[in-house]
């Protein structure tokens, strides 16, 4: 199986501010990869897909960018919304795995 | 608008089976594959199983034998049989549509809100 990493695994971070989220995979996954978002009690929302593409309604604010094992989701001025857990998830074989989230909380 | 609702969680003895459905409205529910991710608590995302529209069916290694994922595209439903469940079968589990036609991507575009399910005595 594919194991997906993310750094940092959480970070206190203010509104305004701009955020970078990691992700590895331990081998090459071409730009099959996707990330989420998840608020406490909720249901995960898909924010990028193929690594780089926003989902519709999703803010221009949400960015990933990456290919091959590394890859990042920038988000470029944080909002009150987005204090959250953020999943990267790679679509390139089966089983399509998780990383283990970064918690992204208010400073 | 797409709507999935699960349904049919709950406490369970350990090596007793349960049955979840998701029933999906707002969009042609044949075209579509669709998932089942669960979520121990407090912990990540963990995907189950799949099943294209009409026939090519996955699962991870942990559920294979125990668990069997079916569809009903007359009904708009797909379930999740679970059977010899386990302490660590414990989780939210989530209905998820594949965001691809004719193909399955395991991209999800949209979730359910889930349903837990308590493996213990």
């Amino acid at each position: 199986d594919i194991q997906m990493t993310q750094s940092p695994s959480s970070l206190s971070t203010s509104v305004g501010d701009r955020v970078t989220i990691t992700c590895r995979a331990s081998q090459s996954i071409s730009t099959d990869l996707n990330w989420f978002q998840q608020s406490p009690g909720k249901a995960p929302k898909l924010l990028i897909y193929a690594a780089s593409t926003l989902q519709s309604g999703v803010p221009s604010r949400f960015s990933g960018s990456g290919s091959g094992t590394d890859f990042t989701l920038t988000i470029s001025s944080l909002q009150p919304e987005d204090f959250a857990t953020y999943y990267c998830q790679q679509s390139y074989t089966t089983p399509p795995t998780f990383g283990p989230g970064t918690k992204v909380e208010i400073k | 608008e797409v709507h999935l609702v699960e349904s049919g969680g709950g406490l369970v003895n350990p090596g007793g089976s349960l049955r979840l459905s998701c029933t999906a409205s707002g969009f042609t529910f044949s075209f579509y594959s669709m998932h089942w991710v669960r979520q121990a608590p407090g912990k990540g995302l963990e995907w189950v199983a799949s099943m294209s529209g009409h026939s090519y069916i996955y699962y991870v290694d942990s559920v294979k034998g125990r668990f069997t994922i079916y569809r009903d595209n007359d009904k708009n439903s797909l379930f999740l049989q679970m059977n010899s469940l386990r302490a660590e079968d414990t989780a939210v589990y989530y209905c998820a549509r594949d965001m691809a036609t004719t193909v399955t991507t395991f991209r999800s575009d949209y979730w359910g809100q889930g349903t837990m399910v308590t493996v213990s005595s």
